[in-house]
C-alpha cells in the first residue's frame, strides 16, 4: 500500500533541543494526523490538522498542515527524554471512516 | 474517553492453529474498524476495514481467507489468523474513528507463530 515519504527516518538530539520532522506525499490528504509510538503500543494522538496553511500547537508540539495539502511537519521543542518514540504522519481523505495513510516513521532518541 | 481495548497483548501459538484478536470500543461505538499488522522497525500497514454487519474491505494483497474479520457489534470487531505460519508472526493493531479528529488505537497484539 501507499505511505508518505517522513524524514528524517532517525534521529539522536541533546535534551533540551529543538526537533523537525516532515512528512511528504504525491497526492493531497484533507486531514494530517500525527501519532507518537511507544514500544510494543499502539500509536497515541498527538496532533489533528484540518486546513491547509492551518498551524496548530499541543504543548511542547506545533505541526502545520502544508498549503498544497501534500506535506505536514511537526516540531517539537526543548525535547526530554519521555519524547523518546516513533513518530508517525498520516494523512487521510475526506469523509468519515476513510482510512489513514501512515508515514514511514520518524525514530528519535534523546540523550541527556 | 475514547478507548479501544485490544486483547490478547501477547500470543504465541503453533504453526497451523489460528489465533483471534478482540478489538473492543469502550466507551463509543464504532461502526467501522481498521486493522494493521506492523513489523519491527517499520510502518502501520493497512490489512482491513472492518463494517459493522457487513463484510470486511481488505487491501490489495490480504488474504481474505487467512485473516478473517467479523464485526458483529458496534463495540467488536474480531480478527482471527487461520493457520497461522511462522511468517504471520508481527504486531497486530486495531483502531476506530471516534469523531472528527482521528482515530483511536488499541494498544496492539504481538503474535508469534512457532
Amino acid at each position: 500500500g501507499q505511505q508518505l515519504n517522513q524524514s528524517p527516518q532517525s534521529m539522536f538530539i541533546q535534551e533540551g533541543e529543538d526537533v523537525s520532522m516532515n512528512c511528504t506525499s504525491s497526492s493531497i490528504f484533507n486531514t494530517w494526523l500525527w501519532y507518537k509510538q511507544d514500544p510494543g503500543e499502539g500509536p497515541v494522538l498527538l496532533i489533528a490538522l484540518y486546513k491547509a496553511g492551518e498551524l496548530t500547537s499541543n504543548g511542547r508540539l506545533t505541526a502545520q498542515f502544508g498549503i498544497t495539502r501534500k506535506d505536514s511537519f511537526l516540531n517539537i521543542s526543548a525535547s526530554i527524554p519521555s519524547d523518546v518514540g516513533i513518530y508517525f504522519c498520516a494523512g487521510r481523505l475526506t469523509g468519515t471512516a476513510s482510512k489513514l495513510t501512515f508515514g514511514t516513521g520518524t525514530r528519535l532518541q534523546v540523550t541527556l | 474517553g475514547a478507548v479501544v481495548s485490544q486483547h490478547p497483548s501477547r500470543v504465541i501459538c503453533k504453526s497451523g492453529t489460528s489465533v483471534k484478536i478482540e478489538c473492543r470500543s469502550l466507551d463509543f461505538q464504532a461502526t467501522t474498524m481498521f486493522w494493521y499488522r506492523q513489523f519491527p522497525k517499520q510502518s502501520l500497514m493497512l490489512m482491513a476495514t472492518s463494517n459493522e454487519g457487513s463484510k470486511a474491505t481488505y487491501e490489495q494483497g490480504v488474504e481474505k481467507d487467512k485473516f478473517l474479520i467479523n464485526h458483529a457489534s458496534l463495540t467488536l470487531s474480531t480478527l482471527t489468523v487461520t493457520s497461522a505460519h511462522p511468517e504471520d508472526s508481527s504486531f497486530y493493531i486495531c483502531s476506530a474513528e471516534w469523531d472528527i479528529r482521528g482515530y483511536t488505537f488499541g494498544s496492539g497484539t504481538r503474535l508469534t507463530v512457532v
